[in-house]
C-alpha cells in the first residue's frame, strides 16, 4: 500500500536557523498538508496545498513558513528562523478525498 | 471545552476487555475521522463516520456518532497488546478535509 515519506526523521538545528523538511506524497494524490505536534500536546493544522498554491492555513503558519512543491513528487515545508517554540513533531499528509494519509513525522529540536 | 475533546485521557484495561473512547466537539461537522498513533509514530486512519451516519463498524472497531449531542464514541472489541496506542478523533467541517481538527487524544494501555 503506498504511503506518504518524510525525510529527516529527526531534526537537530539551532535556533535562528533555516530547516526544510521533506515529504513525498502519495503519488496519485492531489491535496498536501502539513500538520504539526508539539510534545504531549494536540495534532495542529499548519498548511494546506492544492494545485501549487496554499489552500488554507493557519494562525501558526505565519511568514516563517513556508511551503512548496518543488517538482512532480516532493513536498517541502521550510522555516526560515526557527524559534525554541518550533520543537516538535511535523507531518505531512496527502489526500484525493476525506481521509488523510499521514508520513512518520520529522522531530524538529530547535536548540 | 475546546473543538475535540476526548475522555478518558487515559485507560489501561487487559486483553480480551472491550475500550471506549469519547470525543465531544463544539461546531458543526462533515464527518468524524479516527487516528490512531502509536508512539513516537505517524498516524494511522481507522474509519470516518458521516454527519448523516450514527454507527460504522470496520473489524472490531465500532464508532458511533451523535450530532445533537456533538459526541462520537470508538469501541475497540476483544483488544490485544498491539492496540497499544494513543487514539484520536479528528473533525472536518468541509468535508473538503482541507482542515481537521484533531482532539487530545485517548491514550490506551492493553495489557496481557
Amino acid at each position: 500500500e503506498p504511503e506518504v515519506t518524510q525525510t529527516p526523521s529527526h531534526q537537530v538545528t539551532q535556533m535562528g536557523q533555516e530547516v526544510i523538511l521533506r515529504c513525498v506524497p502519495i503519488s496519485n494524490h492531489l491535496y498536501f498538508y502539513w500538520y504539526r505536534q508539539i510534545l504531549g500536546q494536540k495534532v495542529e493544522f499548519l498548511v494546506s496545498f492544492y494545485n501549487n498554491e496554499i489552500s488554507e492555513k493557519s494562525e501558526i503558519f505565519d511568514d516563517q513558513f513556508s511551503v512548496e512543491r518543488p517538482d512532480g513528487s516532493n513536498f517541502t515545508l521550510k522555516i526560515r528562523s526557527t524559534k525554541l517554540e518550533d520543537s516538535a513533531m511535523y507531518f505531512c499528509a496527502s489526500s484525493v478525498g476525506t481521509q488523510l494519509g499521514f508520513g512518520p513525522g520529522t522531530r524538529l529540536l530547535v536548540l | 471545552s475546546q473543538q475535540g475533546e476526548e475522555d478518558p485521557q487515559a485507560l489501561s484495561i487487559q486483553e480480551g476487555e472491550n475500550a471506549t473512547m469519547n470525543c465531544s466537539y463544539k461546531t458543526s461537522i462533515n464527518n468524524l475521522q479516527w487516528y490512531r498513533q502509536n508512539s513516537g509514530r505517524g498516524l494511522v486512519h481507522l474509519i470516518l463516520i458521516r454527519s448523516n451516519e450514527r454507527e460504522k463498524h470496520s473489524g472490531r472497531l465500532r464508532v458511533t456518532l451523535d450530532t445533537s449531542k456533538k459526541s462520537s464514541s470508538l469501541l475497540i472489541t476483544a483488544s490485544r497488546a498491539a492496540d497499544t496506542a494513543s487514539y484520536f478523533c479528528a473533525t472536518d467541517d468541509t468535508g473538503t478535509a482541507s482542515k481537521l481538527t484533531f482532539g487530545t487524544g485517548t491514550r490506551l494501555q492493553v495489557t496481557l
